[in-house]
Parts: C-alpha cells; sequence; structure tokens
C-alpha cells in the first residue's frame, strides 16, 4: 500500500529561490524519511524525522512533520541547479508491517 | 567506507528467461532492501533480508524471489521474465531495519525485457 503522497508533482523554480515540497500520509507512523534522486542513478538519504519531533534541519534542508494534521514538509533554501532532483518521502506502511514504503515523489528543477 | 555496490547496471533479457541480480551491502550492514522502480508505479517494496533472514516481502508475485548470504551479500531473482519486469532495481542497505534506519541505495540494475 502506498502511504505517503508528494504535492506538488512537479516543480520549477529560479536559483537563489526556496523551495517546499509537502508530503501527506494516512495512518501514524513511526518515522517518515525524505530522500533525493538524480535521475537514473540511486536514492540518497537526507533526514529522518522520528514522530515525536516537529522540527529538523540540516544545512540547507528544513524538514518539519505535523503528526496531528498527517503530514510534512521539506524546505530547501537557496536552492542551486545542482538541487535539481526527484524528491520522495518515505514512511513505514502504517499496517504494521514494517516495511518503508515510498511515495511517487516530487520532481524539481532549479533553473540557473 | 565503500558505497552500496549492485551488479550488473544493465541486463537485457528475453520473455521467459530468468535473471539474477547481486547486491553487496556497506560493510557493517546487516539490513538489504530491494525495490522495483517503473515511471508509473514508482517505488515498490519487493523484500528486506536481516542476517539471512527475510523480514518483510512486497506484494510481487513468487517470480520475484531472493536471498542473503552469511556475508549480509543479496541476490534477487525473477523468473520467467514478462515485459512489465522492466524496470530499475534498487538494492539498499541499512544497520537496522529499513523502516526505522536511513538506507543507503546502489545506483541500481537497469532491467530491460524484450
Amino acid at each position: 500500500s502506498q502511504q505517503g503522497e508528494e504535492d506538488p508533482q512537479a516543480l520549477s523554480i529560479q536559483e537563489g529561490e526556496n523551495a517546499t515540497m509537502n508530503c501527506s500520509y494516512k495512518t501514524s507512523i513511526n518515522n517518515l524519511q525524505w530522500y533525493r534522486q538524480n535521475s537514473g542513478r540511486g536514492l540518497v538519504h537526507l533526514i529522518l524525522i522520528r514522530s515525536n519531533e516537529r522540527e529538523k534541519h540540516s544545512g540547507r534542508l528544513r524538514v518539519t512533520l505535523d503528526t496531528s494534521k498527517k503530514s510534512s514538509s521539506l524546505l530547501i533554501t537557496a536552492s542551486r541547479a545542482a538541487d535539481t532532483a526527484s524528491y520522495f518521502c518515505a514512511t513505514d506502511d502504517g499496517g504494521g508491517s514494517e516495511k518503508l514504503v515510498f511515495g511517487k515523489g516530487t520532481k524539481l528543477t532549479v533553473n540557473p | 567506507k565503500a558505497g552500496v555496490t549492485q551488479t550488473p547496471r544493465y541486463l537485457i533479457k528475453t520473455r521467459g528467461q530468468q535473471v539474477t541480480l547481486s547486491c553487496s551491502p556497506i560493510s557493517g550492514h546487516r539490513s538489504v532492501s530491494w525495490y522495483q522502480q517503473t515511471p508509473g508505479q514508482g517505488l515498490q517494496f519487493l523484500f528486506e533480508y536481516f542476517s539471512e533472514t527475510q523480514r518483510n516481502k512486497g506484494n510481487f508475485p513468487g517470480r520475484f524471489s531472493g536471498r542473503q548470504f552469511s556475508n549480509s551479500r543479496s541476490e534477487m531473482n525473477v523468473s520467467t521474465l514478462e515485459l512489465g519486469d522492466s524496470a530499475l532495481y534498487l538494492c539498499a542497505s541499512s544497520l537496522g531495519p529499513g523502516y526505522n534506519s536511513p538506507l543507503h541505495f546502489g545506483n541500481g540494475t537497469r532491467l530491460t525485457v524484450t
């Protein structure tokens, strides 16, 4: 079953602007993870945020988690052309099976 | 530390054949997960192995199988290939269970079935 769903599906911005991507999920989770994928390559882990955390930072990345709304957001500040990639959220699938399932991703394009 | 290594990088097979894909995890990682990625379905969970035992399995037919060896290396096998099996197959390793630990992905094996 697909747990996380990213929004928007695609986002195009100029270098230097901020990019915000959202993820909504259906059932209670243990944690939520964000990953980046450059075209045709493997995914790279960005941040893991646990259900009892509200916000985490890593460099230019900021992730928030609102368990009451079952949603998370990923903010990339001062974006660069190298941030062009697809971004995925992932959660356990909520059925107690402890599988990590991914959404379909947001395709971010940063124009120089 | 060396990253996750998947071999081969590209593979072309014909319908009805079988294929074996290999994954070497990061040293010290005991959990290996496999995913299938297609443009239409996105990333679909195949299975996860921990200490040579299958912890979880996704909703794929029995033609998809895997195993993990004592050195944590893993293989997945697809028998009686169908056109719809064309995809990028991704392997990921982690220290703990995949749902609770960051996954480290290889660059995948691109399988084309003709």
